[in-house]
C-alpha cells in the first residue's frame, strides 16, 4: 500500500527531553513537510523540503529540528527549548501541486 | 487580518440537505485552492483541489472558487451521517503543493443529522 507513515501513534515528553517523531514515505515524492495543529486552530507549518539534504524553516520552527537524509524519511524532533509542545502532528508530501497527510502524533507533556 | 477566515462552526443539518461551506481570503497571490476533510483524530484527506476560478465537480461535492471576490466554496449534495467532520479550506500561490507550504483555514465542524 503507498501511503504516508506517521509513528508513533502517541508520544509523551517528559520535561527537558527531546523527542522524534517519525515520518516514512512509499509514494516517491520529492516534497515533504511538518505541520502542527492546535485544537481549533488551523495546520502550521514547522519545516519543508523540496530535495534529500535540503530543507526550509516554516512559520513556527523555533523549538524543532528536521532532517531529510533519504527521499523517504523526514524525522522531526521536538526539543527541549519548545516550551508548548503539546499539539496534534502531522507530516505530509506532495506532487503536482497536491499534498497528502498521514494519520498524525499525538505528542503530550508528561 | 487573517490570511484565511473560516467560521468554526459547529454547522448541524438535517441528512440529505446540502451543505456550503466557506473560507475567505485576502492574499491576492493565492491561485492553487483545496478542501481537506478531517475525521476526528485523523489525517486530513484531500477532497478537492482546483486552480483559480471556477467550479470543480466530483461526484456529491463541488468546489466554487470566486478570485475577484477572494472567497471559496465547497457544496455536499444528498449529505450523509458519513460526511460528518471538520473541513478545512487550503491555498497556496505556487503550483508545487504550496513549495512553502500551504496556507489553512481553521476548519468548519460539520454534523449531518441522521
Amino acid at each position: 500500500d503507498g501511503g504516508i507513515t506517521q509513528s508513533p501513534k502517541y508520544l509523551f515528553r517528559k520535561e527537558g527531553q527531546n523527542v522524534t517523531l517519525s515520518c516514512e514515505q512509499n509514494l516517491n515524492h520529492d516534497a515533504m513537510y511538518w505541520y502542527r495543529q492546535d485544537p481549533g486552530q488551523g495546520l502550521r507549518l514547522i519545516y519543508y523540503s523540496q530535495i534529500v539534504n535540503d530543507f526550509q524553516k516554516g512559520d513556527i520552527a523555533e523549538g524543532y529540528s528536521v532532517s531529510r537524509e533519504k527521499k523517504e524519511s523526514f524525522p522531526l524532533t521536538v526539543t527541549s527549548a519548545q516550551k508548548n509542545p503539546t499539539a496534534f502532528y502531522l507530516c505530509a508530501s506532495s506532487i503536482f501541486g497536491q499534498q497528502y497527510f498521514g494519520a498524525g502524533t499525538r505528542l503530550s507533556v508528561l | 487580518q487573517k490570511e484565511v477566515e473560516q467560521d468554526p462552526g459547529p454547522l448541524s443539518v438535517p441528512e440529505g440537505a446540502i451543505v456550503s461551506l466557506n473560507c475567505t481570503y485576502s492574499n491576492s497571490a493565492f491561485q492553487y485552492f483545496m478542501w481537506y476533510r478531517q475525521y476526528s483524530r485523523k489525517g486530513p484527506e484531500l477532497l478537492m483541489y482546483t486552480y483559480s476560478s471556477g467550479n470543480k465537480e466530483d461526484g456529491r461535492f463541488t468546489a466554487q472558487v470566486d478570485k475577484s471576490s477572494k472567497y471559496i466554496s465547497l457544496f455536499i449534495r444528498d449529505s450523509q451521517p458519513s460526511d460528518s467532520a471538520t473541513y478545512l479550506c487550503a491555498m497556496s500561490h505556487d503550483s508545487g503543493g504550496g513549495a512553502d507550504g500551504l496556507t489553512f483555514g481553521k476548519g468548519t465542524h460539520l454534523i449531518i443529522q441522521p
